[in-house]
This record gives C-alpha cells, structure tokens and sequence, in this order.
C-alpha cells in the first residue's frame, strides 16, 4: 500500500506499491519547483517540475502536486520498482534569483 | 540532452594543499553555474552561484578566499579548495540549466582531505 506522511527522512514500499513522498517548502516567493533522484556516489538527476501556476504535473509514471496555500509538494511515484530506490530531493527556486534551495531529501527503498 | 561533465570524480589531497575542481557544459552555454556541497546523508548545500566574466555570489557563511571560484568561459567553471582541511572533506557538486527546464547537475566529486 501506498506510505504516506510528512517530512519523512525513510521511506519504504513493495515493489509494484505506489510511493508518495512529501516536502515542505519555505519561500513563499519560489515560482519554480524540482523533483530530484540522487543515487549514491551521483549527482541529483531531475525527475520533473512544477511552476507556481500549476497545481499538478505529470510525467511517466511520477506525479508532482502542489499546494501553495500551505507551502507543500509531493511527488507520486506509480508502480514503484527497485531501480526507483535512492535519495528524492525537492528544490525551490525564484525565476528571477536563478539559485535552487534543496529540501532534506527522503531515502526511498523499494523491497522485492 | 543537456550534459554537465565534473571532473576528478575523486581526490585525496594532504592538509594544506589546494585542489582544483573543474565543472564544463558539455553542449550548452552557460552564463551561471552553480556549486554546492554535500555531507554525508544530509542535502545539497548552495556555496556560490558562478557568473561568467564577473565575480562569484557567495552564500552566507560561504568563505570566498577559501572556495575560489573562476568562471573564466560560457562552459567552464573552476573551483579551487585552497588549504585545504580534514573539515573540507566532502562531496562538491556543480550545476547548470541548460533551458528552461530544470538543472542539470555534474556527477560530483569527492575531496578526501589526510
């Protein structure tokens, strides 16, 4: 089933699961929104993103939400696999400043 | 796609030395990079945002005679851990955005400093 919570360090789901992980953003002046993957020893890969007029997004087999009311994003990972098992940051940005700010990142691991 | 190429992938230097990091844009030209810095289990630190032919922007508490940053050319950016210490140790990870979306990051290097 499907693990759900805020602000998770650790995230564990079976494999074929739904995944959901959370993130709390700060700046309410950030227009721009990441979903990263960083397996170990790597540099983040981008997932997908979001713009601040957007409440949703879609990718291939990943979902970003946003909700800016209460400042929150998350990112839906559909039939989780076991090469989907790594470290998941968000990372906020202005358009205008250009820098990225990363969130405490969730380790996800995906069990056979 | 966009391709960031960091180089070394590792290094171990003595206390005291200096060590060079290199980040280039492999197909695209970019004006900004940026570095960051990681610790172990624990998220992407911003150091400095690099800027082609102008001074390096500097986060708080970031010092700018240690961290030396030179953004000599629209594809290459140099940071350079000058004296280095055992608290430097860490994983250094530059980035770019080649578009409008998203930014794509180096594959990291690793400074062991003994």
């Amino acid at each position: 089933g499907e693990s759900v919570g805020l602000h998770l360090p650790t995230l564990s789901v079976q494999e074929g699961d739904n995944s959901i992980i959370n993130c709390a953003y700060s700046n309410s002046a950030s227009d721009y929104f990441i979903w990263y993957k960083q397996e170990s020893g790597k540099g983040p890969q981008f997932i997908i993103d979001i713009r601040s007029n957007m409440d949703k997004r879609q990718g291939q087999r990943v979902t970003v939400l946003l909700n800016k009311t209460v400042k929150h994003l998350s990112l839906q990972i559909a039939a989780t696999q076991p090469g989907d098992s790594a470290v998941y940051f968000c990372a906020e940005s202005n358009t205008n400043a250009g820098k990225s700010t990363f969130g405490d990142g969730t380790t996800l691991t995906v069990k056979p | 796609g966009a391709v960031v190429s960091q180089h070394p992938s590792r290094v171990i230097c003595k206390s005291g030395t200096s060590v060079k990091i290199e980040c280039r844009s492999l197909d695209f030209q970019a004006t900004t990079m940026f570095w960051y810095r990681q610790f172990p289990k624990q998220s992407l630190m911003l150091m400095a945002t690099s800027n082609e032919g102008s001074k390096a922007t500097y986060e708080q508490g970031v010092e700018k005679d240690k961290f030396l940053i030179n953004h000599a050319s629209l594809t290459l950016s140099t940071l350079t851990v000058t004296s280095a210490h055992p608290e430097d140790s860490s994983f250094y990870i530059c980035s770019a955005r080649p578009g409008h979306r998203g930014y794509t990051f180096g594959s990291g290097t690793r400074l062991t400093v003994v």
